[in-house]
């Protein structure tokens, strides 16, 4: 069964433009949130996270939503680059053990 | 650089074969993670180590095993190779399970193909 889900596996837009990338997850057994950023040949990288306690957190051009009620979270970035081209993964931290459950990636295409 | 190395970066093998993947964690870091990524497939937890000792385990197959040594670097084994297994193999570290906000550092990855 797969946890996290992100439904959109590609999204393109515009230089300036806002990216809204999106994630649904079914547990509620995750205290935290977490935002990866994966460029080719590369392992993912930690973008932003945000605690279950919290609805939104912020830093920089990123910010993280979270709707607990409807177990959706998702990542703005404002305003778009091209070097935001990347594929984000969203992240569940399980509150049992501290792993990752992961969303399946959404590859962001940021066109000049 | 992240700090956490694989080796090998890239491996082809012929099916039935068995490969070692290896990983060095983090400086500091005391958990190791394993992770695989198939073709447009998310990245799936496989096991989780902890100062040498196994911590939580995924969905990880019976041909698989891993271990963490006691100069904390990790080696996940893949016996009787098939097709399906042909991914890409991550490994992450942390200094605790779940330490802080900030998730795992992860290494750049060891791409199997299985012929």
């Amino acid at each position: 069964d797969q946890q996290v889900k992100q439904n959109s596996p590609s999204l393109s837009v515009q230089e300036g433009r806002i990216s809204i990338l999106n994630c649904d997850y079914t547990n509620s057994m995750f205290d935290y949130f977490l935002w990866y950023k994966k460029y080719p040949a590369e392992g993912p990288t930690f973008l932003i996270s945000i605690s279950s306690i919290k609805d939104k957190n912020e830093d920089g051009r990123f910010t993280v939503f979270l709707n607990k009620s409807a177990k959706h979270l998702s990542l703005h970035i404002v305003p778009s680059q091209p070097g935001d081209s990347a594929v984000y993964f969203c992240a569940a931290r399980s509150n049992q053990g501290g792993k990752l459950i992961f969303g399946q990636g959404t590859e962001l295409s940021v066109k000049p | 650089d992240s700090g956490v190395t694989q080796t090998p970066k890239h491996l082809i093998t012929a099916t039935g074969q068995r490969v070692t993947l290896r990983c060095s964690p983090r400086s500091g870091d005391l958990s190791v993670y394993w992770y695989q990524q198939s073709l447009d497939q998310g990245l799936q937890f496989l096991i989780q180590y902890y100062n040498g000792e196994e911590r939580a385990k995924g969905n990880i197959l019976e041909r698989f095993s891993a271990q963490q040594f006691p100069d904390l670097h990790s080696e996940l084994n893949l016996s009787s190779l098939e097709l399906g297994d042909s991914a890409l193999y991550f490994c992450a570290s942390s200094v605790e399970p779940g330490q802080g906000t900030y998730g795992y550092t992860f290494g750049s990855g060891t791409r199997l193909t299985v012929v």
